[in-house]
């Protein structure tokens, strides 16, 4: 499609139970984030991949958290031993490496997938 | 670190009244400033950006954003909301690191538009 694609749209699940969220970025971009949105905040960054790799994971908040990029396009964010307070809305958001190896600044994101820890 | 102040969380207003939301931001070094929109039920999409050059930036659907260094504000406007202007308005800054551009966003300001 022509945008970023993000499945589940919702997941509800038990708390300690894993969980996978996936991420397709637009055809191209070579930079993908993960963000997550707490109800009344902003987006809050986790990580951020260039390419294969990730070249900021400062964001992820334990080591329940981890993310993977094997082929440089589809992402998943994966989520053990998942807790209440993981319920948010989880986005992911890509961008455009110039050839100069700068940024052109936008991110495009997609809808998020909502997370329901009961 | 740093960190985005919106002042406003919730801001109602009538058609063609004139909008501002405020943004300031923490850093005191060299940074790029985005205004991004989230409509009902919709995906957060760029409203406008400030990267260089001159701070008044020009938007989609009308919008401005000033920068001003000395204040460390980045506030937005519009001289006449629309009923679909109803969205939710975030802040955000960042530095280019690495290449990549790793924002901080504030908490969003949730407007409201009646006609």
């Amino acid at each position: 499609g022509a945008g970023v694609s993000q499945t589940p749209s919702n997941k509800v699940t038990e708390k300690g139970k894993y969980v996978e969220l996936r991420c397709d970025p637009i055809s191209g971009h070579t930079a993908l984030y993960w963000y997550r949105q707490s109800l009344g905040q902003g987006p809050e960054f986790l990580i951020y991949f260039q390419g294969t790799g990730a070249a900021d994971d400062s964001g992820l908040p334990n080591d329940r958290f981890f993310a993977v990029r094997p082929e440089g396009s589809v992402s998943t964010l994966k989520i053990q031993r998942t807790e209440r307070g993981d319920s948010a809305v989880y986005l992911c958001a890509s961008s455009l490496m110039l050839s100069s190896g700068s940024n052109t600044g936008e991110l495009f994101f997609g809808e998020g997938s909502r997370l329901t820890v009961l | 670190a740093q960190s985005v102040s919106q002042h406003n969380h919730h801001v109602i207003l009538s058609e063609a009244a004139s909008l501002e939301l405020g943004c300031n931001y923490s850093y005191g070094g060299t940074v790029n400033l985005f205004w991004y929109v989230q409509y009902p039920g919709q995906h957060l999409q760029l409203l406008l950006k400030y990267f260089s050059g001159d701070p008044l930036v020009k938007g989609i659907k009308g919008f401005e954003a000033e920068f001003i260094k000395s204040k460390f504000s980045f506030n937005l406007r519009k001289p006449s909301v629309q009923w679909s202007d109803t969205a939710e308005y975030f802040c955000a800054v960042s530095r280019f690191s690495g290449g990549y551009n790793k924002l901080i966003f504030g908490a969003g300001t949730r407007l409201a538009v009646h006609p």
